[in-house]
């Protein structure tokens, strides 16, 4: 168990439909990192959070948003799901922005398969 | 992000040391050299990161050129649960610093 935990760990669901996935990080870590990983595409940054803000964005489309709250999980939503959209979304937390002396701490992945 | 080169594949027998080579020609002076695994159906995990000076950890060793413009992640014995895909990543430390992750060398582990 890293400290980080994602829910659902699968979700099927059908093109045209809206998600959320969910991700609570490391106690004490402020920010939170989601990622993509298709198997044609690799590993893609979406979006990243610290303490409750937006730090960066990465190849997010539209379609996807995303928060953190004040108790610091983070929700990704993703909405008029495509067969493309089928993935593994990842979340990661650090302590501090660049992730300080341990690293990047990732959960274990949110299957979607969308159908 | 500078961009960093790695081979696709690699073997290695297990109990034996890998030594798993990273180009990064164009690295600047604050980026940090980082190395994450991501074994089968899992996220990928933190292995080892430095700046300049070797590294060591429980997990590996990082070997640093001293031009900073390769390096290598040493694992001492391989065991077959080091089977995995292994990436090297730069990260710069005046930005964001999310991970931008390339495609990893692919290390087998065989018995």
């Amino acid at each position: 168990d890293s400290g980080v935990t994602q829910t659902p760990k699968h979700l099927i669901t059908a093109t045209g439909q809206r998600v959320t996935l969910r991700c609570s990080p490391r106690s004490g870590d402020l920010s939170v990192y989601w990622y993509q990983q298709s198997l044609d595409q690799g590993l893609q940054f979406l979006i990243h959070y610290y303490n409750g803000e937006e730090r960066a964005k990465g190849n997010i489309l539209e379609r996807f948003s995303a928060q953190q709250f004040p108790d610091l999980h983070s929700e990704l939503n993703l909405s008029s799901l495509e067969l493309g959209d089928s993935a593994l979304y990842f979340c990661a937390s650090s302590v501090v922005v660049g992730g300080g002396p341990y690293g990047y701490t990732f959960g274990s992945g949110t299957r979607l398969t969308v159908v | 992000d500078a961009k960093t080169t790695q081979p696709n594949s690699m073997e290695s027998n297990e109990e034996e040391p890998v030594h798993l080579p990273c180009n990064h020609s164009t690295i600047s002076g604050t980026d940090y050299i980082h190395w994450y695994r991501q074994l089968p159906s899992q996220g990928p995990e933190y292995v080892i990161h430095g700046l300049t000076s070797n590294v060591n950890n429980r997990m590996a060793s990082l070997a640093i050129a001293e031009d900073r413009k390769s390096s290598t992640l040493i694992l001492h014995r391989a065991t077959l649960r080091d089977a995995a895909v292994y990436y090297c990543i730069l990260s710069s430390s005046g930005s964001a610093r999310q991970l931008t992750f390339g495609s990893g060398t692919q290390l087998t582990v065989l018995p």
